[in-house]
């Protein structure tokens, strides 16, 4: 079967970093998204990985390893508008998008 | 990226008529289109996903007679919600994804409130 987990819930505080980590254990993967989504509004797209490493993109930055089913999104300089929901999706050997059910992500001026 | 738009953003309804929400694709061909609900502080719930030319796979729980969806091209697919019920309120979103698109891109989402 497949399945997601990533926590629930977090807290930073503006202008710091935070890791928000995903694990999945999947029997076909066709790669891995992270989509951010605030509240009332649809997700939109941040990142996506199939292979192994470290994808930056400005301040969002999504690492992947396939063997250890592991994923996470690094956030830098938060700012108070990336208080949102984090999605870790995993696309399988159907195509399909298997969602995560997200994590609220708090920001504290 | 690419845009799909969803249309309406929001509707109100009465208690036992149908609502039909669009998905289009608007610069790309969608040869998959998904549908999602998605309830308060709840994840994105899958409700079904179509292909081109053919019937829609709803996954398990979603009435399909209930809940009909055409993707009759390659831009366009649309959700009815027959019969609407106070417990059908929720955010439902489209999302499509071509050949060529690695990512599946999301409409805006509607909003369907049933009184």
């Amino acid at each position: 079967g497949q399945n997601i987990d990533q926590p629930t819930e977090m807290t930073a505080t503006e202008g710091a970093i935070v890791q928000i980590n995903c694990t999945y254990q999947t029997s076909g993967f066709n790669g891995l998204f992270w989509y951010q989504q605030h509240a009332g509004e649809a997700p939109t797209f941040l990142s996506y990985n199939v292979l192994d490493g470290l994808e930056e993109k400005g301040r969002f930055s999504s690492f992947l390893s396939r063997s250890k089913g592991y994923s996470y999104l690094l956030l830098k300089e938060l700012q108070m508008k990336d208080s949102a929901s984090y999605l870790c999706a995993l696309m399988d050997s159907n195509y399909q998008l298997i969602w995560g059910a997200g994590t609220k992500l708090i920001i504290k001026p | 990226g690419a845009v799909v738009s969803q249309h309406p953003s929001w509707v109100i309804c009465k208690s036992g008529t149908s609502v039909k929400i669009e998905c289009r694709s608007l610069d790309f061909q969608a040869t998959t289109m998904f549908w999602y609900r998605q309830f308060p502080k709840q994840s994105l719930m899958l409700m079904a996903t179509s292909n081109e030319g053919s019937k829609a796979t709803y996954e398990q729980g979603v009435e399909k007679d209930k809940f009909l969806i055409n993707h009759a091209s390659l831009t366009l697919s649309t959700l009815t919600v027959t019969s609407a019920h106070p417990e059908d309120s929720s955010f439902y979103i489209c999302s499509a994804k071509g050949v060529r698109e690695t990512e599946a891109f999301f409409g805006q989402g509607t909003r369907l409130t049933v009184v």
